[in-house]
């Protein structure tokens, strides 16, 4: 069956340093990924979203890279602040209408 | 806020209850969805709706019945449920189930006893 999962369960960082969430997909013919944000009793929030016809876009602080080659899809976050924390998710359509999401990163930010 | 709004915020019920979820988007989408999401699990997708038509049903149980009487609104009725089924329930919402982008509610914690 289709898998999205993540190398790191939790990943630690210092306030003001820079944060790389990774992602691995399994669908070759997924073609559209996105990236969410979980903070502690609160619903996934949209962070961005990529389609793989490129292979990086920018948002305000957060960067998506995609790799089709090794099926690789990361988030950078610039100046990692306290907000931060929170549960970050990738998912992938599967080249569907459906998102199928990975198990989730926590993001810990220490002063 | 997202413009995904759901009620209640907590439900605790028991196994012989009736309750229902409410969802509501003010985005103008068309399509809906369920979702229910446990510890360390991925979300799982429970139903979908694309202008006030179920197109998916995810090999969910009987005891959930969805409903939706519009493209705006979405509930989630439950019944004699388990405590298994003790989760998070999402609620998101689409342009349509074409477009992939999806925005999501706060969801319900729900206990069941």
């Amino acid at each position: 069956g289709e898998s999205v999962g993540l190398h790191l369960p939790t990943l630690s960082v210092q306030e003001g340093d820079n944060s790389i969430i990774n992602c691995a997909y399994s669908n070759s013919a997924s073609d559209y990924f996105i990236w969410y944000k979980q903070e502690s009793g609160k619903g996934p929030q949209f962070i961005i979203d990529i389609r793989s016809n490129m292979d990086k876009r920018q948002g305000q602080r957060v960067t998506v890279l995609l790799n089709k080659t090794v099926k690789h899809l990361s988030l950078q976050i610039a100046a990692t602040q306290p907000g931060d924390s929170a549960v970050y998710f990738c998912a992938e359509n599967g080249n569907t209408d459906k998102l199928i999401f990975g198990t989730g990163t926590r993001l810990q930010v220490f002063p | 806020e997202t413009g995904v709004t759901q009620t209640p915020r907590h439900l605790v019920m028991g196994m012989t209850n009736k309750k229902s979820l409410k969802c509501e988007q003010h985005l103008g989408h068309n399509a809906m969805y369920w979702y229910k999401q446990s510890a360390k699990k991925p979300l799982e997708l429970m139903f979908v709706y694309n202008f006030k038509e179920q197109t998916e049903n995810n090999s969910v149980p009987s005891r959930f019945s969805p409903e939706c009487p519009n493209s705006s609104h979405l509930f989630l009725h439950l019944h004699t449920l388990q405590p298994e089924d003790s989760a998070l329930y999402l609620c998101a919402s689409s342009q349509d189930a074409a477009q992939e982008t999806q925005y999501f509610g706060p969801g319900t914690r729900l206990l069941v006893l």
